[in-house]
């Protein structure tokens, strides 16, 4: 079954402690995406990839980290977490910038 | 920066009625797609639009893409309860500098009443 799966998919943490949300793929999609989703605002774009080892800042990248090692994952990292990354994420995957399989959402709240 | 506005906002309309969303853009663009999300979960893609095309049909949608008001609009004829969603439109951008980016209007929600 074609999916885009996220973990994990619900998470309490303090200000200041590291974490890593997983995106993973089995679509051989080239592009990946991470969006923030916030109430009244929509989606917003973080990071994306283009392919394996080449990523390039959305619209909010500001205390995010991404990587891309391979081309099935697209791991999402906050290094310093504050109350204001509170937040749904959502993950996403495509052949390119279009069509996008999402994943099902990851409710980050920091304390 | 919000490239893609939502009108309206929200919408309430009968079981079978036709309902029609817009969304403006602000640049130019590759594509436009639209995607709907049920409460708090992830989005699922509908259809999607190229600058090049006008209308595009699928089952019960229709979209339309004007790219010289830069402006789309979603119908859902014959509207039914498991409609009842957010709808989003998202653009890709046209740009050197912006081909991959993605920008996300803030949404329509749409209610069915029965």
């Amino acid at each position: 079954e074609a999916q885009v799966t996220q973990n994990p998919r619900y998470l309490i943490t303090v200000t200041g402690k590291k974490l890593t949300v997983t995106c993973s793929q089995n679509m051989n999609h080239e592009y990946m995406s991470w969006y923030r989703q916030d109430p009244g605002l929509g989606l917003r774009q973080i990071y994306y990839s283009m392919n394996v080892e080449v990523t390039d800042k959305g619209d909010v990248p500001e205390g995010y980290k991404v990587s891309r090692k391979e081309k099935r994952n697209f791991p999402l990292i906050l290094e310093s977490p504050s109350p204001n990354q509170t937040s749904l994420y959502f993950c996403a995957s495509s052949v390119s910038p279009g069509e996008q399989y999402f994943g099902p959402g990851t409710r980050l709240t920091v304390t | 920066s919000q490239q893609g506005e939502e009108d309206p906002q929200a919408l309430s309309i009968q079981e079978g009625e036709n309902a029609t969303m817009n969304c403006s853009y602000k640049t130019s663009i590759n594509n436009l797609q639209w995607y709907r999300q049920n409460s708090g979960r992830g989005l699922v893609h509908l259809i999607l639009i190229r600058s090049n095309e006008r209308e595009k049909h699928s089952g019960r949608l229709r979209v339309t893409l004007d790219t010289s008001k830069k402006s789309s609009s979603l119908l859902i004829t014959a509207s039914r309860a498991a409609d009842t969603a957010s709808y989003f439109c998202a653009t890709a951008g046209g740009g050197c500098s912006s081909a991959s980016k993605i920008i996300f209007g803030s949404g329509t929600r749409l209610s069915i009443r029965p």
